[in-house]
């Protein structure tokens, strides 16, 4: 299957800094990726639309200025968590698919854990 | 607006028993239908998916899933369990026509006794 590469895998850092995390899809063009957020023992909440060339669209109750989104080509997404603190301590998870190919599913990377001190 | 339903939040089943794990959507239009199954710390794998044509899809895993559509459900089936099939599983709805944008059940935790 579909190969989706998200970097990096862990991440700690201290209140105020900002992170960026890398979604890569390896093997296909991806259209559109998805940002989401995921509590312990919850399920996945999308965050935000990032469609390659345009903005990104955020769901309803996302911070766009706090979660910056920049999908630049058609294999690289990135979230950048601007001045982090430890409510926004969670685990981020990308996924990317195409739009212009019928019955194409989303594909996962293996998640980025976020632990803001 | 699209909602899915994961009834089970915990199921325990015995090595080599069959599992069923249910998933009940809400959609005005024909999904998109999925089954992902997650590990603990990872992301998500895909275990199969419905788009159209034969209700009963088969996945990776030896896992397999029914659409039905008078009951509005896409329960996920797997006759014999093995250890390694312990994770979260969950059931995701999702439509073209909304930009194949994801919405996701709550989740089952399933626990496999030796």
């Amino acid at each position: 299957g579909a190969v989706v590469s998200q970097h990096p895998s862990w991440v700690i850092c201290k209140s105020g800094t900002s992170v960026k995390i890398e979604c890569r899809s390896l093997d296909f063009q991806a259209t559109t990726m998805f940002w989401y957020r995921q509590f312990p023992k919850q399920s996945l909440m999308l965050m935000a639309t990032s469609n390659e060339g345009s903005k990104a669209t955020y769901e309803q109750g996302v911070e766009k200025d706090k979660f910056l989104i920049n999908h630049a080509s058609l294999t690289l997404s990135t979230l950048t968590v601007t001045s982090a603190h430890p409510e926004d301590s969670s685990f981020y998870i990308c996924s990317a698919t195409r739009l212009d190919t019928s019955n194409q599913p989303q594909h996962f990377g293996d998640g980025t854990r976020l632990s803001i001190l | 607006a699209q909602s899915v339903t994961q009834p089970d939040i915990h199921i325990t089943v015995s090595e080599g028993a069959s599992l069923e794990l249910r998933c009940n959507y809400s959609y005005g239009a024909t999904p998109y239908l999925f089954w992902y199954v997650q590990s603990p710390g990872q992301g998500l794998q895909l275990l199969l998916k419905y788009f159209s044509g034969d209700t009963l899809v088969q996945g990776i895993k030896g896992f397999e899933a029914e659409f039905k559509r008078s009951q509005s459900s896409f329960n996920l089936r797997k006759p014999s369990v093995h250890w390694s099939d312990a994770a979260e599983y969950f059931c995701a709805v999702g439509a073209r026509a909304a930009g194949n944008k994801l919405t996701f059940g709550g989740g089952t935790r399933v626990l496999v006794k030796p």
